[in-house]
């Protein structure tokens, strides 16, 4: 059962517009949302995050957006720019055992910024 | 500061086998975690420990030991090991339980199992 569900595998958007890539939770228990971005041959690198309690997030060009009552999330990159081209994993964390913040990942949506 | 190193890089093992996955972090982090990544999927959690001689379960362990014997190693084992255990392997490390639970990832181990 995916409890964190990126439903577009692959999104490709040409240089300067704006990259919406989505994200669907299902766990009503997750207070805490983030974005990762990866490179290939690297480990993920936090972008972006967002508690429960807000419903925009932003910085710089990046800008997360919850949406609590459908259980829905999406991150705006603006401009897009090539160097954006990766893989981004959207993650929700809860309170997992022993009190540790578990992180739960989505697929990942391959983005390519077209120049 | 090198952040989380993991060695090796790579790694072919032939079923059977047995073999340590080595995490390091020199951020004074309690929480380490070890995910795996295949094709089309997510990261998903095999274990962490959350301090120095402590270690838990995540969503995959089955297949896997691990051990925190220092506070910044976190060591992955494989036993026996399986073709299903092919994978990218990436360790991580947090500073603490907060809800602001940002995780910094080591580069990855790419195992292939035949």
């Amino acid at each position: 059962d995916q409890q964190v569900k990126q439903n577009s595998p692959s999104l490709s958007v040409q240089e300067g517009r704006i990259s919406i890539l989505n994200c669907d939770y299902t766990n009503s228990m997750f207070d805490y949302f983030l974005w990762y971005k990866k490179y290939p041959a690297e480990g993920p690198t936090f972008l972006i995050s967002i508690s429960s309690i807000k419903d925009k997030n932003e910085d710089g060009r990046f800008t997360v957006f919850l949406n609590k009552s459908a259980k829905h999330l999406s991150l705006h990159i603006v401009p897009s720019q090539p160097g954006d081209s990766a893989v981004y994993f959207c993650a929700a964390s809860d309170k997992g055992g022993a009190g540790s913040y578990q992180l739960t990942f989505g697929k990942g949506t391959k983005l390519s910024v077209i120049p | 500061n090198a952040g989380v190193t993991q060695t090796p890089k790579f790694r072919v093992l032939k079923t059977g086998q047995s073999m340590t996955l080595l995490c390091a972090q020199d951020m004074n982090h309690e929480y380490m975690y070890w995910y795996r990544q295949d094709p089309g999927m997510g990261l998903r959690l095999i274990h962490y420990s959350v301090g120095e001689g402590t270690t838990a379960k995540g969503e995959v362990p089955d297949g896997y030991n691990v051990s925190r014997l220092k506070k910044q190693n976190f060591l992955l084992g494989l036993e026996s090991a399986a073709p299903s255990q092919t994978s990218v392997y990436f360790c991580a490390s947090s500073y603490s339980v907060t809800l602001y639970n940002e995780q910094f990832f080591g580069p990855g181990t790419r195992l292939t199992v035949l």
